[in-house]
């Protein structure tokens, strides 16, 4: 089973400041990485495909990017409602998995 | 626009059954793979179960093989997710996610159903 990491578990950030998340495999999953955002008490939400194909309706300060085993989740600007956890997933082997989660907090 | 729909959740005692729902609409389910993804509380995200648009190949998580059961009904545009044997470990948010074209990343979610294993 491949198993997502991500740093850190938990961000508290300004508005319009830069995150940065990371998730990192276990092995090699080329570019079969997928990221997704969880705000309290709804559903995921697909936010960005194949580590770095952006979605429709995505606000574009929404960035992946990274192959192999290393991966980024990159907002910039920072605004509230982007208060959320945000999960990797990776689709390269069966079982599919998913990172432990990021919770990032507005200061 | 895309909707999906769970029910069936419900409070049922270690060891018994219940049967999920998913009721689709908003796009033409038979050419689309589905999955059940859950989410115990406080928790992360754990991929359950997938199924093909043709029911020709399904997947299961080893913590549910042998207990849970994925179909769906194409003519009814539902999915199936019968869980037999539950265990309190199966406590979780059940949510539906329709698989992109790929079949690779779950483009869009269902609201979730929330099962309770307890005594």
């Amino acid at each position: 089973e491949i198993v997502l990491t991500q740093s850190p578990d938990f961000q508290s950030v300004t508005p319009k400041e830069k995150v940065t998340i990371t998730c990192r495999a276990s092995q090699s999953i080329g570019s079969s990485l997928h990221w997704y955002q969880q705000k309290p008490d709804q559903s995921p939400k697909l936010l960005i495909k194949y580590a770095s194909q952006s979605i429709s309706g995505v606000p574009s300060r929404f960035s992946g990017s990274g192959s192999g085993t290393d991966f980024t989740l990159t907002i910039n600007s920072l605004e509230a409602e982007d208060a959320a956890t945000y999960y990797c997933h990776q689709s390269s082997s069966l079982p599919w998995t998913f990172g432990q989660g990021t919770k990032v907090e507005i200061k | 626009e895309v909707q999906l729909v769970e029910s069936g959740g419900g409070l049922v005692q270690p060891g018994g059954s219940l049967r999920l729902s998913c009721a689709a609409s908003g796009f033409t389910f038979s050419s689309y793979s589905m999955n059940w993804v859950r989410q115990a509380p406080g928790k992360g995200l754990e991929w359950v179960s997938y199924i093909s648009s043709s029911s020709s190949t399904i997947y299961y998580a080893d913590s549910v093989k042998g207990r849970f059961t994925i179909s769906r009904d194409n003519a009814k545009n539902s999915l199936y997710l019968q869980m037999n044997s539950l265990r309190a470990e199966d406590t979780a948010v059940y949510y539906c996610a329709r698989a992109d074209p790929n079949g690779l990343n779950f483009d869009y979610w269902g609201q979730g159903t929330l099962v309770t294993v307890s005594s």
